[in-house]
């Protein structure tokens, strides 16, 4: 399975929002496999951030949504913090018991 | 609180064996599946291995089927990543993650940087 797609790269100015796509296939995210997102602070090892497509494990702020429509999955950061420059992977299940990642996203804080 | 306790990372030339392990630190493991998951220098997430909660069944990427095997003991809590045959391109920081109903992956350990040089 090849990897989701993901932007490079997006970038906000504090406050403003940001919203990162992910994009599969029918054979993955389209047929209605399950979506969650991971941030990775540099150094760090990832952390989970949404899973099943739009749940927020407790712990995350609810500045951090998703949705999926389709073939592409979303990542929104509103009111965006010095604190959420970092690495932003999705991932999904496909293929039965295979794991696929996005190819990660960088976000900047302007 | 780091929920795993890991060892194993190191250098080994092209060709040679190296075994990872996590050992479970204030997280349930019997009930549970687990993966590992490896990150190559400047590079994204790739998923490596998958083992069930009863390890009868074990599962590998493609990249390294024939040549990694995942395992695991519960009577340690520990969980393994045997990686023989190994290449320059298996060069990583290798995490492994606790699996929640083939559905997401949280528990992540620090992460065991294998670097594979001559």
């Amino acid at each position: 399975h090849s990897a989701l797609t993901q932007p490079r790269s997006v970038s906000g100015s504090p406050g403003q929002s940001v919203t990162i796509s992910c994009t599969g296939t029918s054979s993955d995210i389209g047929v209605y496999k399950s979506v969650s997102w991971y941030q990775q602070h540099p150094g760090k090892a990832p952390n989970l951030m949404i899973h099943d497509d739009i749940q927020r494990p407790s712990g995350v702020p609810d500045r951090f949504s998703a949705s999926k429509s389709g073939n592409t999955a979303s990542l929104t950061i509103s009111g965006l913090q010095a604190d959420d420059e970092a690495d932003y992977y999705c991932c999904s299940c496909v293929g039965g018991y295979s794991w696929v990642f996005g190819g990660g996203t960088k976000v900047t804080v302007l | 609180q780091v929920p795993w306790v890991a060892s194993g990372g190191g250098v080994v030339q092209p060709g040679g064996s190296l075994r990872l392990s996590c050992t479970a630190s204030g997280l349930t493991f019997t009930s549970h599946g687990f993966h590992w998951v490896r990150q190559a220098p400047g590079k994204g997430l790739e998923w490596v291995a998958f083992i069930w909660s009863d390890g009868s069944r074990k599962f590998h990427a493609d990249s390294v089927e024939g040549r990694f095997t995942v395992s695991r003991d519960d009577s340690e809590g520990t969980l393994y990543l045997q990686m023989d045959s190994l290449r320059v391109e298996d060069t990583a920081l290798y995490y492994c993650t606790r699996d929640r109903g083939r559905v997401y992956l949280d528990a992540w350990g620090q992460g065991m940087l294998v670097t594979v040089s001559s």
